[in-house]
């Protein structure tokens, strides 16, 4: 199957600082990657969709300009995670949509730790 | 909401064969139904992905219902290592996301 890498895949910061996640498909272009995020025994939460060369969609509830959604290229979404604070602390994982067929590919995850 | 419900946990002993059943009511036309497999602080490995009656890779078989209002991922003769949990997810039409329901714990016995 295709391949999904994040990087880096664990970030411990202090709070008040920023944090940039990188999220790229090895072997394919996707137009579309989306970033969830995943608190310990729960399942995962869509926080955005990012489409290459234009805004990002954010859901309900998560502020855009606290995680910031960048797509430049096909292979490559970054999730920036500023003025980070410890409720932030959880696992981010991006995945990306190959087509066809239609099917989503996820990263490995990164674990952000903020103290 | 979530687009497909599951039972939250299963057992089953090794080298036996699971079926774990997912239920998506309203799915639309165009959506695929994708199997995916996540161990603890991993993403989630696809498994299979299918749109209609059966498909079948080295890993897994689904069985999609003419009506495709419910799908069957099965997994035969399991072994300790595929204690996990498993996600049956539809796409969004148009959109394309992915809204994770609560899955299906799989817990797999000596």
């Amino acid at each position: 199957g295709a391949v999904v890498s994040q990087h880096p895949s664990r970030v411990i910061c202090k709070s008040g600082t920023s944090v940039k996640i990188e999220c790229r498909s090895l072997d394919f272009q996707a137009t579309t990657m989306f970033w969830y995020r995943q608190f310990p025994k729960q399942s995962l939460m869509l926080m955005a969709t990012s489409n290459e060369g234009s805004k990002a969609t954010y859901e309900q509830g998560v502020e855009k300009d606290k995680f910031l959604i960048n797509h430049a290229s096909l292979t490559l979404s970054t999730l920036t995670v500023t003025s980070a604070h410890p409720e932030d602390s959880s696992f981010y994982i991006c995945s990306a949509r190959d087509y066809p067929p239609d099917t989503q590919y996820f990263g490995p995850g990164t674990r952000l730790t903020v103290l | 909401l979530a687009k497909t419900t599951q039972p939250i946990s299963m057992d089953s002993y090794e080298g036996q064969e699971v079926n774990i059943t997912c239920s998506h009511n309203n799915i639309a036309t165009n959506d695929y139904i994708t199997w995916y497999q996540q161990f603890p602080s991993q993403g989630p490995r696809f498994i299979i992905q299918g749109y209609k009656t059966k498909v079948t890779n080295e890993v897994a078989s689904l069985f999609i219902p003419a009506d495709r209002k419910s799908s069957t991922l099965s997994l035969p003769r399991v072994s300790l290592s595929d204690t996990a949990v498993y996600y049956c997810l539809v796409g969004e039409s148009g959109t394309y996301k992915y809204i994770f329901g609560t899955g299906t714990r799989l817990k797999v016995l000596a």
